[in-house]
């Protein structure tokens, strides 16, 4: 079936370098993409969203980038905080979709101080 | 803070019981989601309400009983639960079809 998935569950990351996060998807009529971050205890957090017209989107700190010839997506934090330790999930929807939004299996970003 | 208002964080119950979890949203949004949590899983679907009508039930348990009073409230009554139905229940809302969603805490349910 379609699916979204990630190839690395933890990721270490000294403060103030910049990480990367990969997400591929296997469903060729998605066309919208999310990333979210999830901190201990609580509930997933908005963090940048990009549809499929779009290649690069920026945001504070973060730019989401999509290859949707190797349906592939990544999320880059510059400079990472402490306060970016958490796990991060990719997720994926289409129109025909609706309202399902198929999460990925989520990768844990450590920040070392 | 969310946006999204769930009750209540924890609950304990055991299998015989009947619980309710409670979500509450006032953005506006007419769509509203329930996701379940394993740890260290991600988020899975399992019900969608849109414009306070069922849209998507994801083979979900009828043990798992969804209501949806109003555009801003969302229920989730729980009945003869399993021990393995214990994990985190993530209420949700958006404003479109595929649109961004905001999730609240979670409610963390363990069966004994």
């Amino acid at each position: 079936g379609e699916s979204v998935g990630l190839h690395l569950p933890t990721l270490s990351v000294q403060e103030g370098d910049n990480s990367i996060i990969n997400c591929a998807y296997s469903n060729s009529a998605s066309d919208y993409f999310i990333w979210y971050k999830q901190e201990s205890g609580k509930g997933p957090q908005f963090i940048i969203d990009i549809r499929s017209n779009m290649d690069k989107r920026q945001g504070q700190r973060v730019t989401v980038l999509l290859n949707k010839t190797v349906k592939h997506l990544s999320l880059q934090i510059a400079a990472t905080q402490p306060g970016d330790s958490a796990v991060y999930f990719c997720a994926e929807t289409s129109k025909a979709a609706g309202n399902k939004l198929t999460f990925g299996g989520g990768t844990r970003v450590l920040v070392k101080p | 803070d969310t946006e999204v208002t769930q009750t209540p964080k924890h609950l304990v119950m055991g299998m015989t019981n009947k619980k309710s979890l409670k979500c509450e949203q006032h953005m506006g949004h007419r769509a509203m989601y329930w996701y379940k949590q394993k740890a260290k899983k991600p988020p899975e679907l399992m019900f969608v309400y849109s414009y306070e009508k069922l849209s998507i039930n994801e083979s979900v348990p009828s043990r798992f009983s969804p209501e949806c009073p109003n555009s801003s409230l969302l229920n989730l009554h729980l009945h003869a639960l399993q021990p393995e139905d214990s994990a985190l229940y993530l209420c949700a809302s958006s404003q479109e079809r595929t649109g961004e969603l905001f999730f609240g805490e979670g409610s963390r349910l363990t069966v004994l």
